[in-house]
């Protein structure tokens, strides 16, 4: 049972324009959300993150949202580079009990995402 | 610098034979983690520790085994190589429960024949 998904396995924008990365979750105890971004033959790099306690964070050209009530989060590149070209993951994480994080990531599949010159 | 380091970066062995991925970090991290990664199913959790002589069992982690007998190191181990083993495998790293930022190495493609 995927508790993560990634439904989109490509994806491909104009340079300049937006990029948008969609993500879907199952868990509900899921309360930790991160974005990897993966080159070829590098491992993965991380990009963001967010807690469920917010809904929207912001990095530079890079911001997640979350939505709660649909259990789906998403990945906004504006505007996207050339250099954006990548797979993306999605990741999300549980607290354990007492509120102490067992630090163990849940996956999405990836997705491609081509950033056009 | 600080950094996650994965030896060999390409293997390739024959089925059966047993196998050691190495994994070292000098981040003085206590959680570390092994996943493979293929198409379809993004990264997979194998195994992973949260201290020194502490190994637990992830989702796909029949076949593997691991120890931990210091901080820096987390090797993986192919019992005895199958097919449905070749991969590509990441090894990572994050600080003690409460953060979960992992870091990653750059991985070890394994071809197994």
């Amino acid at each position: 049972d995927q508790q993560v998904k990634q439904n989109s396995p490509s994806l491909s924008v104009q340079e300049g324009r937006i990029s948008i990365l969609n993500c879907d979750y199952t868990n509900s105890m899921f309360d930790y959300f991160l974005w990897y971004k993966k080159y070829p033959a590098e491992g993965p790099t991380f990009l963001i993150s967010i807690s469920s306690i917010k809904d929207k964070n912001e990095d530079g050209r890079f911001t997640v949202f979350l939505n709660k009530s649909a259990k789906h989060l998403s990945l906004h590149i504006v505007p996207s580079q050339p250099g954006d070209s990548a797979v993306y993951f999605c990741a999300a994480s549980a607290q354990g009990a007492g509120g102490t994080s067992y630090g163990k990531l849940t996956f999405g599949q990836g997705t491609i995402l081509t950033v056009h010159p | 610098d600080a950094e996650i380091t994965q030896s060999p970066r390409h293997k390739i062995t024959e089925t059966g034979r047993q196998v050691t991925l190495a994994c070292h970090q000098t981040w003085n991290h206590n959680n570390m983690f092994w996943y493979r990664q293929d198409l379809g199913h993004g990264l997979r959790l194998i195994h992973y520790s949260y201290g020194v002589q502490d190994t637990n069992k992830g989702e796909v982690s029949d076949g593997y085994s691991v120890s931990r007998s210091n901080t820096e190191d987390l090797p993986l181990t192919l019992e005895s190589a199958a097919s449905s083993q070749t991969s590509v495998y990441f090894c990572a790293s994050s600080e003690a429960p409460g953060r979960e930022t992992q870091y990653f190495g750059p991985g070890t493609r394994l071809l197994v024949l």
